[in-house]
Formats: C-alpha cells, sequence, structure tokens
C-alpha cells in the first residue's frame, strides 16, 4: 500500500517555463514534507521542505505548496533549467515516532530542454 | 565541510556470503538513517540510530542489522545474501534529535548479488 504516490512518471518542460511536479498522499497524520532531487550515481540532494502548519515555502526558483485537505504536495520550479534535469523525490515523515524515517513516493523524471 | 561518505562505492557478492556497508556522517551530525533503492520498490527505509542506538526500524528481514560507533560512523550488515538484495543502499545523516530534520544522503554503495 503506497502511502506517498507521484502519479506522473516523467514531465518534460522547456527551459525558462514553469515545471509542476505533484505529490499525493494517504495519511493524514504526515505532518513534515520534503523534496529531493536526484542524478544518476548520486544520492539524493535535499532541496526544500514544509510543515503542515503551512501552505507555501519558497526558496529561490522552489516553491513547495501544502494543500492539506486534498493531501496534495506540488513543487514549482521557475524559471525551468536545464541543469534541473532529474528524478525528483516527495519524502514525508509521519511524526510522532518516525525518527529517521522517510518514507519517499516513487519519483519523477524532469528533463528540461534548452 | 565534507558530506557524508559511504565506502566501499560497488560491491559484487554472491547468494548466502555476508557484507557490511559503511557510513561517515558529515561532522557532527549524530543521526544515521539507512535505505534500500530498487526499481521495484523504491527508496525504502532500513533502520535510524542516534547515540549509538537503534531508535526506528523499517519492514526488513533480521539478515539486514547496524550499528552505530561512539564518533557517529555507522555500518549496516546483511547475511545470507539473496538474489533481491541486489540494490543501492543509501545512508543519510541528520544533524539534531528530532523528528523532523532534513536527511543529507551520502552517493550509496551499490550491491549486487550473483
Amino acid at each position: 500500500d503506497q502511502q506517498v504516490k507521484q502519479n506522473s512518471p516523467s514531465l518534460s518542460v522547456q527551459e525558462g517555463r514553469i515545471s509542476i511536479l505533484n505529490c499525493d498522499y494517504t495519511n493524514s497524520m504526515f505532518d513534515y514534507f520534503l523534496w529531493y532531487k536526484k542524478y544518476p550515481a548520486e544520492g539524493p540532494t535535499f532541496l526544500i521542505s514544509i510543515s503542515s502548519i503551512k501552505d507555501k515555502n519558497e526558496d529561490g526558483r522552489f516553491t513547495v505548496f501544502l494543500n492539506k485537505s486534498a493531501k496534495h504536495l506540488s513543487l514549482h520550479i521557475v524559471p525551468s533549467q536545464p541543469g534541473d534535469s532529474a528524478v525528483y523525490f516527495c519524502a514525508v515523515f509521519a511524526g510522532g515516532t518516525s525518527y529517521g524515517k522517510l518514507t519517499f513516493g516513487q519519483g519523477t523524471i524532469l528533463t528540461v530542454h534548452p | 565541510k565534507a558530506g557524508v561518505t559511504q565506502t566501499p562505492r560497488y560491491l559484487i557478492k554472491t547468494r548466502g556470503q555476508q557484507v557490511t556497508l559503511s557510513c561517515s556522517p558529515i561532522s557532527g551530525h549524530r543521526s544515521v538513517s539507512w535505505y534500500q533503492q530498487t526499481p521495484g520498490q523504491g527508496l525504502q527505509f532500513l533502520f535510524e540510530y542516534f547515540s549509538e542506538t537503534q531508535r526506528n526500524k523499517g519492514n526488513f528481514p533480521g539478515r539486514f542489522s547496524g550499528r552505530q560507533f561512539s564518533n557517529s560512523r555507522s555500518e549496516m550488515n546483511v547475511s545470507t545474501l539473496e538474489l533481491g538484495d541486489s540494490a543501492l543502499y543509501l545512508c543519510a545523516s541528520s544533524l539534531a534529535q528530532g523528528v523532523y530534520n532534513e536527511q543529507f544522503f551520502g552517493p550509496g554503495t551499490r550491491l549486487t548479488v550473483l
């Protein structure tokens, strides 16, 4: 039973345009959300996070939106650059005793074309 | 500041053997988590250690074990290897004691079981 779902396996956008990556979760107890980027042969790199008491967090070109009623998380990248091409994972902490345990989605492959 | 390091980067073993993987966290980080990444299951949490104590464990058989040393370095061991254990094993470190801390990943150890 997949608790964190990224329903789009891949996304292709033009350089300079907006990339929107989506993530849905099933458990309303999830209360801290993160996005990671992964290049081949490297470990995931932390991008941005948001707690459940907020609905938006911004860091440079990256903005994460949280819609708790819909149990939906999205990452916006504006403007997209070719170097953003990578696999993007959303991840969540379930709270309470979830020490060190992130639950990941399956990932979305983002390709940004020059 | 040096990142998370993992050794070895690549390993080839045969069924029935055992293997030990090593992880050195970022200096000052006391929490180390381990994950298994496979094409079919994605990133799955194995266990987490803080101050030499296992605080959390994922749904993996007892063949998978770990430990943490006083300098926060961690090892994981897999005994009686099976073909299905072929995967990328990632460790991640984080700074503080609480639940909600961004994790910083190493490059991983690619284990192939023949």
